[in-house]
């Protein structure tokens, strides 16, 4: 039973054009995070809810926004995707900070 | 500099053939150490979790062990179906975030 859940699995979008990536969880876990994986790289933390507290990494790009409307859900908008943006996007939830992450499967996302 | 380095990055093995993979950090003030494994296109599966210096863990063919600086993750007689890639992440101090190693790619060949 999935219990972090991410669509799509995979996306293709435009150069600048605007793109969401979704991801539900059903652990009703508390922390909620989005990160970018680059081929053979360590995935990189973007940002991540606290609840509805909202925690910017200082380096992620101002192109990239969250929402999380509830405690289930939680939105990674790219607002002008570039070529460079292209990776595998991971999303993660602990009970609390400091926990250990369960993540989703991870959106594909592909910048044409 | 990184903080969390694993080594080596890529291990190929015979079925059967026992190894080990590192990973070592500089962070300071260690509140937990994290052992992932990563299938390709997918995302991490939770493995471990060490949070101090003389602990180990065991699941099947995977031991993982913590020492000061580095951690080990221990595969005996491995299987073709461990192949995969191994991620080490560190929690430090007051800091919520998880600091991921680039991981090791494990091939074991039947």
């Amino acid at each position: 039973d999935a219990m972090v859940i991410q669509n799509p699995r995979y996306q293709v979008t435009q150069f600048g054009k605007p793109v969401t990536l979704s991801c539900s969880q059903t652990l009703n876990h508390n922390v909620m995070y989005w990160y970018q994986q680059k081929s053979s790289q360590a995935p990189k933390l973007l940002f991540h809810y606290y609840d509805k507290d909202f925690n910017n990494e200082a380096d992620t790009p101002d192109n990239f926004q969250s929402r999380r409307p509830n405690t289930s859900f939680c939105f990674l908008d790219i607002r002008s995707p570039g070529l460079g943006d292209a990776a595998m996007y991971l999303c993660a939830t602990s009970r609390d900070r400091g926990g250990f992450q369960y993540f989703g499967a991870g959106t594909r996302l592909s910048v044409l | 500099e990184d903080q969390v380095t694993q080594s080596p990055e890529a291990l190929r093995l015979q079925e059967g053939e026992s190894s080990s993979l590192n990973c070592s950090y500089t962070v300071s003030g260690l509140r937990g150490l994290f052992w992932y494994r990563q299938d390709p296109g997918k995302g991490p599966e939770f493995l471990f979790t060490l949070y101090s210096a003389g602990e180990e863990k065991e699941k099947e063919r995977l031991k993982a062990t913590l020492t000061k600086k580095e951690s080990f993750l221990h595969i005996t007689a491995p299987k073709p179906e461990d192949s995969a890639t191994y991620l080490c992440a560190v929690l430090e101090g007051s800091n919520y975030k998880l600091t991921f190693g680039k991981g090791t790619l494990l091939t074991v060949n039947p």
